[in-house]
């Protein structure tokens, strides 16, 4: 089946600190990969994407490379601000058929000034 | 332009009752998902709409049911409810070439 599963939250970090979320996925095909990230009380916003192998998806700072050998789409961002606090659920959809997104659990970012 | 948008906002209903949930999609895409989001966990698909016809659906009970509209807005229909549906409602649109999915502020539904 597809699925996908993230590195379990809550992330407490200080203001400028490093960021890394982990996401690895099952998927019975090449699917597309994808970070999206939830603010309070909103809907979801596409934060970065990547479509194929070695493809890496770039947004906002954060940055993401799509490593098919290890089933991987990690989440980095080299120095984050209190503004980026947040949920970020990392997904994964097919071109074909219905186009569904596969959502992992979320991963709750919290930083301090 | 626009965004998707999705009404109600907030809805509060009663076990046993039926709701409607809207959502109208960004101008131009005819693709329209739904997804249940319960507190502290991702997404679930729930439907997929393109061109008025059911093209996916998610593991979802036959309580649940949703159409599209010649202008590619959708209904999302929910009957006999139960507290486990207590969730937020997201609507999703997409354009006929791309896989990015744009979402909505959703639909958040209290059943008590």
């Amino acid at each position: 089946g597809n699925s996908v599963t993230q590195m379990e939250g809550p992330v407490t970090l200080s203001e400028e600190a490093f960021l890394t979320i982990n996401c690895t996925y099952t998927a019975t095909g090449y699917p597309s990969l994808f970070w999206y990230v939830q603010y309070p009380g909103e809907g979801l916003q596409l934060l970065l994407k990547a479509t194929k192998a070695d493809d890496k998806g770039s947004n906002k700072g954060f940055e993401a490379t799509y490593r098919k050998e290890t089933t991987s789409f990690h989440l980095e961002k080299g120095s984050v601000q209190v503004s980026d606090s947040a949920v970020y659920f990392c997904a994964l959809s097919f071109q074909t058929g219905a186009n569904n997104l596969f959502f992992g659990t979320g991963t709750r970012l919290t930083v301090i000034p | 332009d626009a965004g998707v948008t999705q009404s109600p906002t907030h809805l509060i209903k009663t076990r046993g009752q039926h709701v409607t949930l809207r959502c109208s999609p960004i101008s131009g895409h005819k693709s329209v998902s739904w997804y249940q989001q319960v507190l502290g966990q991702g997404p679930q698909f729930i439907f997929q709409y393109y061109e008025k016809e059911e093209r996916g659906r998610g593991n979802f009970p036959d309580r649940f049911s949703a159409r599209q509209f010649p202008n590619y807005s959708s209904e999302l229909n929910v009957n006999a409810l139960l507290l486990g549906d207590s969730a937020l409602y997201l609507c999703a649109s997409r354009d006929a070439g791309g896989n990015e999915q744009y979402f909505g502020p959703g639909t958040r539904l209290t059943v008590t």
